[in-house]
């Protein structure tokens, strides 16, 4: 199985900060990379599709990128609602995997 | 607009099963994949498997393969999950997925199942 593992855990920033969040793969994942949104109570969201593809609807503050492993996340400029844990996900290979998450939270 | 709704929470006693549904408007279920994930109490969000609604054919992670069976009508446009043997650790929010081109743009709100006895 391909693990996926995020850092950090927990990331607190200021509204208005650039912030990254990492996803690392234990193998390539051939840019099969999704990340997700998950605010408390309720069910994933997708932000971003195949590594830097921005779903619709989505702010263009948030952006992806990487290749072979390794796999980043950012938001430009964090807003009070990008307040949420954040899962990247591989879908190169069964069985498909979700890292463990990022906390983030405001300052 | 796709959308998924599923069944209310359940709970259930060690050693039952419960069965889960996923109906879906606004898309034919025929010409997609249905996946389930789980998320437990505080946790992240684990793959379980996924159906093919057209012929049945079904993808598993290993550690759900005794637990869960994927099952599909078609004619009401819905995914089911049984979930058997119950014990407490799969006290936990199950969600239905559908895929897409971009892989899970669309997930039902999820049912809390809570094993106790």
């Amino acid at each position: 199985d391909i693990q996926m593992t995020q850092s950090p855990s927990v990331l607190s920033a200021s509204v208005g900060d650039r912030v990254t969040l990492n996803c690392k793969a234990s193998q390539n994942i051939n840019k099969y990379l999704n990340w997700y949104q998950q605010k408390l109570g309720e069910a994933p969201k997708l932000l971003i599709y195949n590594t830097n593809n921005l779903q619709t609807g989505i702010p263009s503050r948030f952006s992806g990128s990487g290749s072979g492993t390794d796999y980043t996340l950012t938001i430009s400029s964090l807003q009070p609602e990008d307040v949420a844990t954040y899962f990247c996900f591989q879908h190169n290979s069964w069985p498909l995997t979700f890292g463990s998450g990022t906390k983030l939270e405001i300052k | 607009e796709v959308q998924l709704q599923q069944s209310g929470a359940e709970l259930g006693k060690p050693g039952t099963s419960v069965k889960l549904s996923c109906k879906v408007s606004g898309y034919n279920i025929r010409n997609t994949y249905m996946h389930w994930v789980n998320q437990r109490p505080g946790k992240g969000l684990e793959w379980i498997g996924r159906i093919d609604p057209a012929n049945g054919n079904t993808i598993y992670a290993e550690k759900f393969k005794s637990k869960a069976t994927l099952t599909a009508d078609t004619s009401s446009n819905t995914a089911y999950m049984q979930l058997s043997q119950l014990k407490s650790d799969d006290t936990a929010i199950y969600f239905c997925a559908m895929e897409s081109t971009t892989w899970f743009a669309y997930w039902g709100q999820g049912t809390l199942v809570t094993v106790s006895s």
